[in-house]
């Protein structure tokens, strides 16, 4: 079936360092994509979306890319640092009416 | 402060007795969803609501059942619970389907 994956369950990066982290999907009708982090005993909270009309987005210290002609899609951390240790997860949304999530990258920030 | 409440955060029960998962947001939102999250399968998608009185299925709504009377509240029910609803739930809402959600802080379910 159609889903969201990662490239990569887990990574692990030395403050300071950039990270990217790496999601393909498989739907090229999905139009709406969203980057949740998820921290230990907590809730998914939203970092980043981009719709399927935008190459590129940024925020603070945040840049989503989107490539619509090998569906991927990838969350780059600049400067990243301990407090950005957390599991990632890319989202789709398909047919307006749910966002179908990856399974998670854990990015590992040692100091 | 905007938020999806959910209660209780963790909860242990026995199979068989029903239980009701309360959702709760402050933010006028349309749109909200239930969520569970296991080890290995991330999050999968067990209910939603487009609007009040509008419920639909998700991925996996076998064993749940959900209402919407009103725009801020979205329960979960749990008729007869067994022990493969074991699981971590988050409730969630958003301005619409396909706008960024807002996610509660999750309910750690075990039944026994």
């Amino acid at each position: 079936g159609e889903s969201v994956g990662l490239h990569l369950p887990t990574l692990s990066v030395q403050e300071g360092d950039n990270s990217i982290i790496n999601c393909a999907y498989s739907n090229s009708a999905s139009d709406y994509f969203i980057w949740y982090k998820q921290e230990s005993g907590k809730g998914p909270q939203f970092i980043i979306d981009i719709r399927s009309n935008m190459d590129k987005r940024q925020g603070q210290r945040v840049t989503v890319l989107l490539n619509k002609t090998v569906k991927h899609l990838s969350l780059q951390i600049a400067a990243t640092q301990p407090g950005d240790s957390a599991v990632y997860f890319c989202a789709e949304n398909q047919a307006g009416t749910a966002l179908i999530f990856g399974k998670g990258t854990t990015l590992s920030v040692s100091s | 402060e905007a938020q999806v409440t959910q209660n209780p955060r963790y909860l242990i029960t026995v199979t068989g007795k029903k239980l009701t998962v309360t959702c709760s947001q402050n933010m006028n939102h349309e749109y909200m969803s239930w969520y569970r999250q296991d080890p290995g399968l991330g999050l999968r998608q067990i209910y939603y609501s487009m609007n009040v009185e509008v419920t639909d299925k998700g991925d996996v709504p076998e064993g749940y059942k959900v209402s919407r009377k009103e725009k801020r509240n979205f329960p979960l029910i749990l008729e007869s619970p067994s022990p493969n609803q074991t699981s971590l739930y988050f409730c969630a809402s958003s301005l619409a389907a396909n706008y960024g959600y807002t996610f509660g802080s999750g309910t750690r379910l075990t039944v026994v």
